[in-house]
């Protein structure tokens, strides 16, 4: 049974460059999660989905940052322009959300650099 | 609102030694707490939850937690630390089914032979 799979898994860019982060929840999960970590700040939720739809982005730092979910099965975190203060990991997580507790089961992360 | 406390950001002990992580937290709504493991490089994995119902709760190598209510803890052990227990450790709650987890800042567990 394959995890959360994200790609890249290490991504170097230059300042002013776009990034595309993938992720690829399980299968059957209805909630996808897209967390930030910093040594500074710690994790950050930037945004979460359910059922494809954005339920709260109040994370995502600013409008340099958008997320999309197509379909349920592949989410994108686009940066543009990117900026070296958005280096960081960043993870996605999917969730089954039935009735009980959101046990979140995390991806690998991608370790973005910004030159 | 919600939450989490970890009081240390580093703790180091000897192998064979007691660990204590120690998490505390806030909530307007009954918790659900996590506590979740991550190794280098990798990302995080699920060591046990609180839901309801016993308030010991055993997790993953070893580790266990209890939650204490009139207290608000919700602090992990582990009676003897191995070598690959070294890792950061977070503590985390939340609502209902299908709200985010608000992590703590974490804490870096260092073992020393």
């Amino acid at each position: 049974d394959a995890g959360v799979i994200q790609s890249p898994r290490h991504e170097v860019t230059e300042m002013g460059q776009e990034v595309t982060l993938r992720c690829k929840p399980i299968s059957g999960h209805d909630y996808l999660f897209w967390y930030r970590q910093t040594m500074m700040r710690g994790l950050e939720l930037l945004i979460y989905f359910n059922n494809n739809v954005p339920i709260d982005d109040s994370g995502m730092p600013e409008d340099r940052f958008s997320a999309k979910m197509p379909n349920a099965s592949f989410s994108t975190l686009k940066i543009q322009p990117s900026e070296p203060r958005d280096s960081a990991v960043y993870f996605c997580a999917s969730s089954p959300g039935t009735s009980g507790p959101n046990e979140q089961f995390f991806g690998p992360g991608t370790r973005l650099t910004v030159l | 609102a919600q939450s989490v406390t970890q009081l240390g950001s580093h703790v180091s002990v000897s192998e064979g030694a007691l660990v204590l992580l120690r998490c505390n937290y806030s909530s307007s709504v009954p918790p659900y707490l996590f506590w979740y493991v991550q190794y280098p490089n990798q990302g995080l994995q699920l060591l046990l939850k609180y839901t309801t119902g016993a308030t010991l709760v055993k997790g993953i190598n070893g580790f266990e937690a209890e939650f204490k209510k009139s207290e608000t803890s919700f602090h992990l052990t582990k009676p003897s630390a191995h070598m690959s227990d070294a890792a950061e450790y977070f503590c985390a709650v939340t609502g209902p089914a299908g709200t985010a987890l608000i992590f703590g800042k974490g804490t870096t567990l260092s073992v020393s032979s």
